[in-house]
């Protein structure tokens, strides 16, 4: 069964600190995602990651993926406050139920304070 | 502009009241999928399909209903709601591995 884990679940930072939100899963699978929620919004694409190694950044945010070890990382750098958001790994992949789709983490959600 | 819609947004119902949510993508996307997302629990999938009249089920099925007689349309049908389908719902198209998510569902049972 496919299992997906993020920590932390919930993350306060102040603006200008560095973070990292990681994700675990427990299976192999073909692809990673990353998505950004605001409240009361819908899922935001933030990186596709594709294979080992694989490394994409896209302004303070850089995403990892260590296939072998069957860990993402979500690196902030210099945070600032419209980084505020809750924020999802996903798995592509079978998951318990043999259903053929995503199987999201819980998220976490970051609250980056002045 | 290529997009997932949903209706309706907002919907507030009682226990029992059957009720449909409809999805339409216009990216001519065959694979569609159903996702309900509860406070810290994530995105679980309800249902999702392959392509037409082929549709299969996601990790929560129960008490929901899929048709898909359509490429670009996938409703989700609540036959006899209940307080515990409270939920956000999500519909979603893929295509060569990326998602391409609807608005939300915000859906109350009373």
């Amino acid at each position: 069964e496919l299992k997906v884990e993020q920590n932390p679940l919930f993350l306060s930072m102040q603006e200008g600190k560095n973070y990292t939100i990681y994700c675990n899963y427990s299976t192999t699978s073909d692809r990673l995602y990353w998505y950004r929620q605001d409240p009361g919004k819908s899922l935001e694409s933030l990186f596709v990651l594709l294979s080992n190694g694989a490394v994409k950044q896209e302004g303070r945010l850089m995403a990892s993926l260590d296939t072998k070890a069957r860990l993402s990382t979500l690196h902030i750098t210099a945070a600032v406050h419209d980084l505020s958001a809750t924020y999802f790994c996903a798995v592509d992949g079978y998951s318990g139920g043999g259903a053929d789709g995503l199987t999201f983490g819980k998220g976490t959600h970051l609250i980056i304070q002045p | 502009e290529a997009q997932v819609t949903q209706n309706p947004r907002y919907l507030i119902t009682v226990t029992g009241k059957k009720l449909t949510v409809t999805c339409s993508q216009n990216m001519n996307h065959e694979y569609m999928s159903w996702y309900r997302q509860d406070p810290g629990l994530g995105l679980r999938q309800i249902y999702y399909s392959m392509n037409v009249e082929v549709t299969d089920k996601g990790d929560v099925p129960e008490g929901y209903k899929v048709s898909r007689k359509e490429k670009r349309n996938f409703p989700l049908i609540l036959e006899s709601p209940s307080p515990n389908q409270t939920s956000l719902y999500f519909c979603a198209s893929r295509y060569l591995g990326e998602q391409y998510f609807g608005p939300g569902t915000r859906l109350t049972v009373t």
